[in-house]
């Protein structure tokens, strides 16, 4: 167990609505970290936030947003969703000083 | 090019050593892991490098490092059925954990 949480575990949505993916950070941990993992494009970067701000972007769509609460969990909106997004979407969080990345169990959507 | 690279699959006979190699991009890079996925499980943190080590032990895991040629191997003695997973070599390319890049990851069968 890693102490990073995700909620849920499995999401099954259909095309065109929106979602919202949980994280809790591992304690004392400021950062977090979104991934997308799908069988062709493997572990892709979406988003990196430190303790409130966005610090670092990958490869996100305009369609998904990410924010980091005062409480330092984190959550990730996809909208207008397609059924391209359908994936495994990690969390991830480091110590301040960042040495290395803890993953939750992550989140498995279905688009229908 | 930009991209972390490993051998997608490997298959080693139980009790065998395996060897999972891993080339990476950016000699800058301060430090170097290996994640195990363990199937519909998240990423586990195996064991990491820092960039001025060439060798770390960690019980049944051997980490290599051969900053010249930009290459990371992971050793597992005495290969064990559970080891079986997908095994993600990855980098972080600056100081404050971010960034991190990782490999298309390799799938390890180990056969009895």
């Amino acid at each position: 167990d890693s102490g990073v949480t995700q909620t849920p575990k499995h999401l099954i949505t259909a095309t065109g609505q929106r979602v919202t993916l949980r994280c809790s950070p591992r304690s004392g941990d400021l950062s977090v970290y979104w991934y997308q993992q799908s069988l062709d494009q493997g572990l892709q970067f979406l988003i990196q936030y430190y303790n409130g701000e966005e610090r670092a972007k990958g490869n996100i769509l305009e369609r998904f947003s990410a924010q980091q609460f005062p409480d330092l969990h984190s959550e990730l909106n996809l909208s207008s969703l397609e059924l391209g997004d359908s994936a495994l979407y990690f969390c991830a969080s480091s110590p301040p000083w960042g040495d290395t990345q803890y993953f939750g169990p992550g989140t498995r959507l279905t688009v229908l | 090019g930009e991209d972390v690279e490993q051998s997608l699959f490997l298959s080693v006979r139980e009790g065998d050593s395996s060897v999972i190699n891993c080339t990476y991009t950016d000699s800058s890079s301060t430090y170097l892991y290996w994640y195990k996925q363990e199937p519909g499980a998240g990423l586990q943190l195996l064991t990491y490098i820092f960039s001025n080590m060439d060798m770390k032990q960690d019980q049944r895991l051997t980490v290599l490092l051969n900053k010249k040629d930009k290459h990371l191997s992971l050793r597992i003695a005495d290969t064990q059925t559970g080891d079986s997973a997908i095994y993600f070599c990855a980098e972080a390319r600056d100081n404050y954990g971010q960034n991190f890049v990782f490999g298309p990851g390799t799938r390890l069968s180990v056969l009895p």
